[in-house]
């Protein structure tokens, strides 16, 4: 059975960073793109970030590229997710999801229960 | 971006009725490889997001055939065939085409 745990929120003063964890179980990591998705309270889905399965492909969405880092440790099975120059706006759920093959992106066909990040001072 | 657009954005339904939702993109969602990826998903009041269809009409695995895709290009339409009280929540299109992936605004579905 595919398991994503999603762990690391807490509560973090503006300007702060943050590592988020994903703990993966149930298939072969590796072989598995990886992404995360943040909903912010009371709103819709919106994409963060993804990692190709050999972890050598990055993208990120406009609003976190340049201070959010996504990685992965497939000695792990491990997904994470840096998130630095924290912003208000950055408050959200965020959630680990798996891909649909190594390099194959914009599938999503699992997800993690979420984990709340919250940006206040 | 591939802006999507979904309507309506709520949906009052009556139980053992039928439901649509329209998810239309800014682009075609055609990808190089042929396919078109554009997914639908529930998610439950209190619980994470769960796939329901991929690549348009694809059912996952679990899903009640209650629940079907259709559309092509630009054009996406999830149905419902008889609504249960299960079903309440908000339904979400996605397109995996593009860079940056893109969500739909979300349509809550609730009973009358």
């Amino acid at each position: 059975e595919v398991q994503l745990l999603e762990s690391g929120g807490v509560l973090v003063q503006p300007g702060g960073s943050l590592r988020l964890s994903c703990a993966a179980s149930g298939f072969t990591f590796s072989s598995y793109a990886m992404g995360w998705v943040r909903q912010a309270p009371g709103k819709g889905l919106e994409w963060v970030s993804d990692i190709s399965g050999s972890g050598g492909k990055t993208y990120y969405a406009d609003s976190v590229k340049g201070r959010f880092t996504i990685s992965r440790d497939n000695s792990k099975n491990t997904l994470y997710l840096q998130m630095n120059s924290l912003r208000a706006e950055d408050t959200a759920v965020y959630y680990c999801a798996r891909e649909g093959g190594s390099q194959s992106y914009g599938h999503f066909d699992y997800w993690g229960q979420g984990t709340l990040v919250t940006v206040s001072s | 971006d591939a802006v999507m657009t979904q309507s309506p954005l709520s949906l009052p339904v009556t139980l053992g009725q039928p439901a649509s939702i329209s998810c239309t993109s800014s682009q075609s969602l055609v990808f190089s490889d042929g396919n078109t990826y554009l997914n639908w998903f529930q998610q439950r009041p209190g619980q994470s997001p769960r796939r329901l269809i991929h690549k348009v009409s694809n059912r996952d695995s679990g899903v009640p055939d209650r629940f079907s895709g259709s559309g092509s290009g630009t054009d996406f339409t999830l149905k419902i065939s008889r609504v249960e009280a299960e079903d309440v929540g908000v339904y979400y299109c996605m397109q995996g085409t593009h860079w940056p992936l893109t969500f739909g605004q979300g349509t809550r579905l609730e009973i009358k």
